[in-house]
């Protein structure tokens, strides 16, 4: 089983739409997730962090982590045709190393 | 600019010939990271550096493979003999070691595309 598993998508959804972009995780003792976002051809950017389990909230985006069920969120409100790109899932460093897993990333566009 | 650079940005090479990526992390950094992503997948862990100490290696990391970080700063991923299958792109990337815990904030470079034919 992978650590992090996310659904690859295409997703589309119109311009304005509230995206909700979804992801898994394998060790109910991993702590710490982000979200990173990729545009075409270029390297992936830190949206947002977040520690243990609750929400947090940063402009049009809000993360979500629900560590019952191992289940990482991340919604997108008002989503612009700029929105569109690779949104990829990480966990961080625990205590097992100090490197990031990162999921297979869900591509999504919105459409103006 | 004082983001994460990478040289080259692309490069092509013949199936057996040895290349050479190089990463010059954000300065005040002392964690630098090596990931390699293909289509379609995320990017995935090859090594670590703490300073000049290379801490982890992932089992991706083959012997064809070896980096080095000598002054603790730049770093280069040097793979010998390629073949078809290490077509990628080579993403470098940086972050500061803070005293409680690395708090997941990971600056990636451009990323260095190889396509080896």
């Amino acid at each position: 089983q992978k650590e992090v598993e996310q659904d690859p998508g295409p997703l589309s959804v119109p311009e304005g739409a509230i995206v909700s972009l979804n992801c898994t995780y394998s060790n109910s003792a991993f702590q710490y997730f982000m979200w990173y976002r990729q545009y075409s051809r270029k390297g992936p950017e830190l949206l947002m962090y977040t520690y243990s389990s609750g929400n947090k909230e940063d402009g049009r985006f809000t993360a979500q982590v629900d560590k019952s069920s191992k289940y990482i969120s991340l919604f997108i409100r008002d989503s612009q045709p700029s929105d569109s790109a690779t949104y990829l899932c990480a966990r961080g460093p625990d205590n097992y190393g100090q490197n990031f897993v990162f999921g297979p990333g869900t591509r999504l566009s919105v459409l103006p | 600019d004082t983001g994460v650079s990478q040289d080259p940005r692309h490069k092509i090479t013949k199936r057996g010939q040895n290349v050479t990526f190089r990463c010059d992390p954000i300065s005040e950094h002392n964690r630098l990271y090596w990931y390699r992503q293909t289509l379609g997948q995320g990017p995935e862990f090859l090594t670590y550096f703490q300073n000049e100490a290379q801490l982890e290696k992932s089992r991706l990391l083959s012997d064809r493979f070896s980096a080095e970080r000598p002054k603790g700063s730049f770093s280069t991923l040097e793979i010998q003999r390629t073949e078809q299958g290490d077509s990628a792109m080579y993403l470098c990337a940086s972050s500061s070691q803070s005293w409680l815990v690395n708090t997941g904030e990971l600056f990636f470079g451009e990323g260095s595309r190889l396509t080896v034919l």
